[in-house]
């Protein structure tokens, strides 16, 4: 079945220290890609997406390209600040389904 | 404007109990979810229904029971709560994508934290 594995946390960085989250995904047709963030004490909100292969999603900074051939969806940020501390998520959504499968999540701690 | 909302924010009971938590949505979309998230932060869908029809149903214990009057409101309730239970439980809700498949974001409530005692 589709999934996703992302790379296990915590990553703890120094502001302005680039940020590089690994996500790899198995699906079987084409699905989007995407990141959410979870920012502590609330509910996932999208931080990017991709709908198809090469397509990069950004947002605040970040970024994240869809690599079929390497079935990766890596996200980066040039300088995290504090306030991007939080846990990000990498998700798949498959065509012909009705189900996200979302990856293990990995907490980020950003020091001043 | 709250796109999705929950109530309540926080739930505090004894084992046995039985207790409700409701979702309700604002976007217009067509699919709502239930996922429960422990505390090492994993996220498990639980059920998701798509205009009040019932399409996904995970390995839930059939304590936890789904209910949809609407489209805009999908509601969970809980039997005979344990210790496991304990988590927070997020609604979600997305607009199909037309592919007959959900491509689309999920915007998600802020959570009910649960504690089973």
């Amino acid at each position: 079945g589709d999934s996703v594995t992302q790379m296990e946390g915590p990553v703890t960085l120094s502001e302005e220290a680039f940020l590089t989250i690994n996500c790899t995904y198995t699906a079987t047709g084409y699905p989007s890609l995407f990141w959410y963030v979870q920012y502590p004490g609330e509910g996932l909100q999208l931080l990017l997406k991709a709908t198809k292969a090469d397509d990069k999603g950004s947002n605040k900074g970040f970024e994240a390209t869809y690599r079929k051939e390497t079935t990766s969806f890596h996200l980066e940020k040039g300088s995290v600040q504090v306030s991007d501390s939080a846990v990000y998520f990498c998700a798949l959504s498959d065509t012909g389904g009705f189900k996200t499968i979302f990856g293990a999540g990995t907490r980020l701690f950003v020091k001043a | 404007d709250t796109a999705v909302s929950q109530t309540p924010k926080y739930l505090v009971t004894q084992m046995g109990n039985d207790k409700s938590i409701k979702c309700e949505q604002n976007l217009g979309h067509d699919t709502m979810y239930w996922y429960k998230q422990d505390s090492k932060k994993f996220l498990k869908i639980m059920f998701s229904y798509n205009n009040k029809e019932l399409i996904i149903n995970e390995t839930v214990p059939n304590r936890f029971s789904p209910k949809s009057p609407d489209k805009a409101h999908l509601n969970l309730h809980i039997n005979s709560l344990e210790l496991g239970d304990s988590a927070v439980y997020f609604c979600a809700s997305s607009q199909d994508g037309g592919s007959g498949g959900v491509r689309e974001t999920q915007y998600f409530g802020p959570g009910t934290r649960l504690l089973v005692l």
